[in-house]
């Protein structure tokens, strides 16, 4: 119930396509989702979160899809660069709670 | 704003000592704050949920004898590892949570632990 699942495990992306990266989750009471990138020896960075109330949320090249019935929610990274190489998280909560996290997905940006 | 700050960024002890880290809320207040450890090319990994003024709550399997967690004030929890093994080598992250805002939580860089 507590787990979010995170797919896939690594990714690698041309320089200027299109990065999606998607997670599930079980608990219905979670209701922040919010993607976290990490470079190495760094703590992770918030990059966009979503609420349950849309089903959207962009900014800038970074998009986040939720789909509630499906309990499902995916980060797509337009016109992805070499720069946002990096691993990403995507995790859940209810309100106040310790976050938890998925397994993380390694991308890779080739130029 | 919001910059959660923690100290040291790295450390290196012997087997057997005792290392303690910081964990700073600089520009606002936390009432929860949450450690979490990290072993390489591994997801972070909920340690406990430290409140302020309270005791820490601990998640199963972890050690609280062995990680102390002190949550003294509004801007600064400290995560003492006791009696340090090699296997407690990792990298060690704290957020914070603005109490302000439900759901934002921010983290701070991290500290590398090394037990030789």
């Amino acid at each position: 119930q507590q787990q979010v699942k995170q797919s896939p495990q690594s990714l690698i992306v041309q320089k200027g396509g299109i990065s999606i990266i998607n997670c599930a989750y079980e608990n219905t009471a979670f209701d922040y989702f919010p993607w976290y990138q990490q470079f190495p020896g760094k703590g992770p960075a918030l990059l966009i979160a979503i609420r349950p109330d849309v089903s959207e949320k962009k900014e800038g090249r970074f998009t986040i899809s939720f789909n509630k019935s499906a309990k499902q929610f995916s980060l797509h990274i337009m016109d992805s660069q070499p720069g946002d190489s990096a691993t990403y998280f995507c995790a859940a909560n209810q309100a106040g709670t310790a976050l938890i996290f998925g397994k993380g997905t390694t991308l890779s940006v080739s130029s | 704003g919001a910059v959660v700050s923690q100290h040291p960024s790295w450390v290196i002890c012997k087997s057997g000592t005792s290392v303690k880290i910081e964990c700073r809320s600089l520009d606002f207040q936390a009432t929860t704050m949450f450690w979490y450890r990290q072993f390489p090319k591994q997801s972070l990994m909920l340690m406990a949920t430290s409140n302020e003024g309270s005791k820490a709550t601990y998640e199963q399997g972890v050690e609280k004898d062995k990680f102390l967690i002190n949550h003294a004030s509004l801007t600064l929890s400290t995560l003492t590892v006791t009696s340090a093994h090699p296997e407690d080598s990792s990298f060690y992250i704290c957020s914070a949570r603005d109490y302000r805002v439900s759901y934002e939580q921010y983290f701070g860089p991290g500290t590398r632990l090394t037990v030789t």
